[in-house]
């Protein structure tokens, strides 16, 4: 079993449109969560982390289910600009720096107006 | 804003050769890295460095590669004999290792490597 899996997509969608991504992830000792963006051939950017009680960052919300090993990411009022890769990120250990971050290999989205 | 800073941006080798990358991690930052991605594929954890040594490494991460903080402000990965399949993105980042926004990662732009 794949350590993180997403759906690779893509995700065609119109301006304004909500989107969803999902992720899970096999370890279930895993502490950390995070959504990643990467543009075509361009550095991981960070999203957002993505805690247990669920949080949310202007038009992003992300949600873990430690239970179902399942991470989430809801995009509302999608813009042209959010056309990218979303990486899903598992830190296996809790604010420990210099581990491993192990990465889905990402669900593509694309933006149409 | 403080960024991670790689060269080469690009770089074209023959198999067999060695090569070196470079990058500057963010000045106050505790922990460095180096990540890689195949095209096509997912980003793939190398190596992290901190206190002047290797702390957690890959299995990709074998005999060929070598990482180094020659100075106060470099951190490089040295591949030693280059083989096609090493043809990918390699990217350097850093953190700063302390609580927990400390451990945000920041991935440089990028080193393109193509070995032929």
């Amino acid at each position: 079993r794949k350590e993180v899996e997403q759906d690779p997509g893509p995700f065609n969608v119109p301006e304004g449109a909500t989107v969803a991504f999902n992720c899970t992830y096999s370890n279930s000792a895993s502490q950390s969560f995070f959504w990643y963006r990467q543009d075509c051939r361009k550095e991981p950017k960070l999203l957002m982390s993505v805690y247990s009680s669920g949080n949310e960052d202007g038009r992003f919300t992300a949600q873990l289910n430690r239970a179902s090993q399942y991470i989430s990411l809801l995009i509302r009022d999608s813009k042209l600009s959010d056309s990218a890769t979303y990486l899903c990120v598992v830190n296996p250990r809790f604010n420990q720096a210099g581990t491993a971050l192990i990465f889905g290999k990402g669900t593509t989205l694309s933006v149409s107006s | 804003e403080p960024e991670v800073t790689q060269t080469p941006s690009h770089q074209v080798t023959q198999m067999g050769q060695e090569v070196i990358l470079r990058c500057v991690p963010i000045s106050n930052h505790l922990y460095f890295y180096w990540y890689r991605q195949i095209l096509g594929q997912k980003v793939e954890f190398l190596v992290s460095f901190y206190n002047n040594e290797i702390s957690e490494k890959s299995e990709i991460f074998d005999d060929q590669f070598s990482v180094e903080r020659p100075d106060g402000s470099n951190f490089t990965l040295k591949i030693r004999s280059t083989k096609l399949e090493d043809s990918a993105m390699y990217f350097c980042a850093s953190s700063g290792g302390g609580r927990s926004s400390g451990n945000t990662i920041y991935f440089g732009e990028g080193s393109w490597l193509t070995v032929v």
